[in-house]
């Protein structure tokens, strides 16, 4: 079943503005990850955070963790048109199997 | 990074036909996985490909639905058997690579769009 839970479902905002996404699981985990994905295409890896990190930056990308809420967030700043897509957290379970589950994504439009 | 082809990139089918979907990777991995996405819809896993033994499938999917085959480290393929509109998706297969850890990156085909008629 899926685990991951996504808000809000889509977003829209006005391109330079921030843009954040929540997402929340019900499991323990080894780490959560982020993946955008453009129309209906493969999924690209955006940024990996592990269960003791509470914090990650990646160029104009900050990812948080709280693993007592079983929570996270994915903040954009500076948004541009091409930030444009579907975004997905995924998480790595520590149950054993090797597969991530995925939330239900969050639909981000940026308007020029 | 990993790449990955996939194809067909997208297909048009009668219902009650198969469909064989490849996915080719330039790296030696042990394990491919193979995900349906249902319009609007986030991943869902179908199976785990181990090379030299039986694919592993999650609950809901069956292998006389989803047979996969897993030749060799670099190649995979999925088959949609008796297909029927429900069966509409985007196939993706993804891998992690070994050099990447387990539980890290993963990385995805470009997904094959199906539709059923």
């Amino acid at each position: 079943s899926q685990q991951g839970e996504e808000d809000p479902q889509a977003l829209s905002i006005q391109e330079g503005e921030n843009a954040t996404m929540n997402c929340s699981y019900k499991t323990s985990i080894n780490n959560l990850q982020w993946y955008r994905q453009n129309s209906g295409r493969g999924l690209v890896h955006l940024i990996l955070i592990r269960s003791n990190e509470r914090e990650k930056h990646s160029g104009r990308l900050r990812v948080t963790l709280d693993t007592s809420k079983k929570s996270s967030s994915l903040l954009i700043t500076a948004s541009r048109a091409a930030d444009t897509a579907s975004y997905f957290c995924a998480t790595d379970s520590n149950q054993g199997a090797q597969k991530l589950v995925f939330g239900q994504g969050t639909r981000l439009t940026i308007n020029p | 990074s990993a790449v990955i082809s996939q194809k067909p990139s997208r297909d048009i089918c009668q219902r009650g036909t198969s469909l064989t979907i490849q996915c080719q990777v330039d790296s030696q991995v042990t394990m491919m996985f193979w995900y349906r996405q249902q319009p609007g819809q986030s991943l869902t896993l179908i199976a785990t490909a181990n090379q030299g033994s039986e694919a592993t499938y999650e609950s809901g999917f069956v292998i006389d639905k989803f047979p996969i085959s897993r030749p060799n480290l670099t190649f995979s393929t999925l088959t949609v058997s008796n297909m029927s509109p429900e069966d509409s998706s985007i196939y993706l297969c993804s891998v992690e690579p070994p050099w990447t850890g387990r539980g890290t990156e993963a990385f995805f085909g470009q997904g094959t769009r199906l539709t059923v008629v």
